[in-house]
């Protein structure tokens, strides 16, 4: 069966420091894989996606980015944090009917 | 742009009661999907919906999907405590190519109350 692994969990960031979160799949091949935020009490926001090594797309500009190094890892990274960086960060990845599964997720505060 | 729009964004519900939790989508699509969201908690597949006329059903959760209308709806037949809950629909905008985009709604923030 498939697994979906986040980490770290939690995270408390100072502004202006480097972000590194990092989602991996098992038990599926060549998935495709979506990074989402969301903000407190608020629905979800796409922020990256891709269909596979080193194939990333974005959705809304920001000061993040997204790098797939490997089939079954997603790495969302940002050199400077912002305040409005915070909020949870889900990871998913699609099975055959692009239904969505995902991550326990990264809950992100930037003091 | 498409847009998905839940109705109502709460809902407050007494045990034993039905409800219905709406979701309109703006464009075409014949791919829609519930979640649900318990607090603090990662996002659960609840329901595919992949054609018109789809309807699928679990314990007191039943759902469905009118393409035409462009309405899914999410029906809770006597509720209970253990279903208070954020449920998300998103809704797939691409037709045949799809990389799976989906574009969700704000969400449902259901409490069911004694």
């Amino acid at each position: 069966s498939q697994t979906i692994h986040q980490w770290p969990a939690t995270l408390v960031q100072p502004v202006g420091s480097p972000l590194s979160l990092e989602c991996t799949v098992e038990g599926t091949s060549n998935p495709n894989l979506y990074w989402y935020r969301q903000a407190a009490g608020r629905g979800l926001q796409l922020l990256f996606y891709s269909v596979g090594i080193g194939q990333i797309s974005s959705e809304v500009p920001q000061n993040l980015s997204a790098s797939r190094p490997q089939d079954r890892q997603f790495i969302l990274s940002s050199k400077k944090l912002l305040l409005s960086d915070s909020g949870f960060y889900l990871c998913a990845w699609a099975g055959i009917s692009y239904e969505q599964y995902f991550g326990p997720g990264t809950r992100l505060t930037v003091t | 742009e498409l847009k998905v729009e839940q109705n109502p964004l709460f809902l407050s519900m007494q045990e034993g009661k039905n409800y219905t939790i709406y979701c309109n989508y703006s464009t075409t699509s014949d791919r829609l999907y519930w979640y649900r969201q318990d607090p603090g908690k990662s996002l659960e597949s609840l329901f595919v919906l992949l054609s018109n006329g789809a309807v699928k059903q679990e314990g007191r959760l039943m759902a469905s999907l009118d393409t035409k209308a462009r309405l899914s709806t999410l029906h809770i037949t006597a509720a209970v405590h253990d279903l208070s809950a954020t449920y998300f629909c998103a809704v797939d905008p691409h037709q045949g190519g799809s990389q799976g985009n989906l574009i969700f709604g704000k969400g449902t923030k259901l409490s069911v109350k004694p």
